[in-house]
């Protein structure tokens, strides 16, 4: 496709719960992040892949959370034993170049809510 | 660390009037700086961007100057219409990440 692209878009989970969420990023593109979204707030980063390499995962905020992007295109951020504090969209991006320098380009988010 | 602070909305102007949003940053060295746009229903879009001190951005009216003596990137449009209606976040390019600002929603009246 032309654009980066989520799913699902949206996911209700009981509490407990494991889920899955999918990114598309834009064919050829070396960098990969993803970026957790809280309500009337800006993205907080949670983790960047270059290719199939995870270089930096700080932004992930617990070990229930867990990203992969094994064979450098599509990348999956799980989440582990879902709590009410991980509802937030979770926003996809991916970039041409290494590096946060360039510009990114963002997919439509899934939005999870967590009951 | 890296931190991006945007003056609160949310903002709502008249058609025709002129629009700043302050942003002002905290940053090691002289990161690149963004104005991303979030229109209703769609993803964030990059608006435009500056590299380097005194660099102006400019995209669609709207112009951002990359001031290093105040740490600051306010976005500017002369003359916003109905359309310009949307959340917008300022951004620093981190190390391996962009830093965002919590972003301040803008609601354009005709």
């Amino acid at each position: 496709g032309a654009g980066v692209s989520q799913s699902p878009r949206y996911k209700v989970a009981k509490r407990g719960q494991d889920v899955a969420l999918r990114c598309d990023p834009i064919s050829g593109h070396v960098s990969l992040f993803w970026y957790q979204q809280a309500l009337g707030q800006g993205p907080e980063f949670l983790t960047y892949f270059q290719n199939e390499a995870q270089l930096d995962k700080s932004g992930l905020p617990s070990d229930r959370f867990f990203a992969e992007r094994p064979e450098g295109s599509v990348s999956t951020l799980k989440i582990q034993r879902t709590q009410q504090e991980d509802s937030a969209v979770y926003l996809c991006a991916s970039s041409r170049r290494e590096g946060s320098y360039n510009e990114q380009f963002f997919g439509p988010g899934t939005r999870l809510t967590v009951l | 660390g890296d931190s991006v602070t945007q003056m609160e909305g949310p903002v709502t102007l008249s058609e025709e009037a002129f629009l700043t949003i302050n942003c002002t940053y905290t940053a090691t060295g002289y990161p690149s700086l963004f104005w991303y746009v979030q229109y209703p229903g769609e993803g964030l879009q990059l608006l435009l961007k500056a590299t380097k001190a005194d660099d102006k951005g400019s995209n669609k009216g709207f112009e951002a100057t990359y001031r290093k003596e105040t740490t600051s990137f306010h976005l500017e449009k002369g003359s916003v219409q109905v359309s310009d209606s949307a959340v917008y976040f300022c951004a620093l390019a981190g190390a391996q990440k962009l830093v965002f600002g919590q972003g301040t929603r803008l609601t354009i009246n005709p």
